[in-house]
């Protein structure tokens, strides 16, 4: 199975502020890769896919990029609706796998 | 409106059996591959299962394998999760997603349901 690491695990910012958000796959996974927002008691909520691809809606501040192994996502100024946990997803192989997300906080 | 609407959680004890429903609205579902991921309470996801858009393949975690069975009815818009010997650890949340974007192995999930509680418990 392919291992999906998130660093870092928890990440304290303040609106306004621009973060990075590191998934490391345990081998290549080309450019498969999705990024997911998700707030307590809610379903995840897709952003992007194909490691740097927006899906449709997706506020532009959210950016992806990396391939093969590494991959980030980039917020480049932070909202109050941002402050969530984030996972990376693979999807060049089953079984998917997920990071073990990073919670953003409110410094 | 495009969702997703899971169904058929509960509390059960561990051995037992529970079949987890998924209804699907504003899109045909059998244009997709459909799948069920969970999340533990307090703890991160973990995919389960996937079926494609015609129900003729099936991929399965391994820690469900042989247990849980995923299976669809397009006349019907509806997903389903049969979940046999139910252990302690099967407790979670369990969502049902749409696949998109396929890299011709697997999916991004784009839509996701609100969940159903799992509870195994004697």
């Amino acid at each position: 199975d392919i291992q999906m690491t998130q660093s870092p695990s928890t990440l304290s910012a303040s609106v306004g502020d621009r973060v990075t958000i590191t998934c490391r796959a345990s081998q290549s996974i080309s450019s498969w890769l999705a990024w997911y927002q998700q707030k307590p008691g809610k379903a995840p909520k897709f952003l992007i896919y194909k490691a740097s691809t927006l899906e449709s809606g997706v506020p532009s501040r959210f950016s992806g990029s990396g391939s093969g192994t590494e991959f980030t996502l980039t917020i480049s100024s932070l909202q109050p609706d941002d402050f969530a946990t984030y996972y990376c997803q693979q999807y060049n192989s089953y079984p998917i796998t997920f990071g073990q997300g990073t919670r953003l906080e409110i410094k | 409106q495009v969702q997703l609407v899971e169904s058929g959680g509960g509390v059960v004890q561990p051995g037992r059996s529970l079949r987890l429903s998924c209804v699907a609205s504003g899109f045909t579902s059998s244009g997709h591959p459909m799948h069920w991921v969970r999340q533990t309470p307090g703890k991160g996801l973990e995919w389960v299962a996937v079926i494609s858009y015609d129900g003729n393949r099936q991929y399965y975690a391994d820690t469900v394998k042989g247990r849980f069975t995923i299976s669809r009815d397009n006349s019907k818009n509806t997903l389903y999760l049969q979940m046999n010997s139910l252990r302690v650890e099967d407790t979670a949340v369990y969502y049902c997603a749409r696949g998109v974007y396929s890299s011709g192995w697997s999916d991004a999930l784009d839509i996701w349901g609100q969940g159903t509680m799992v509870i195994v418990s004697s």
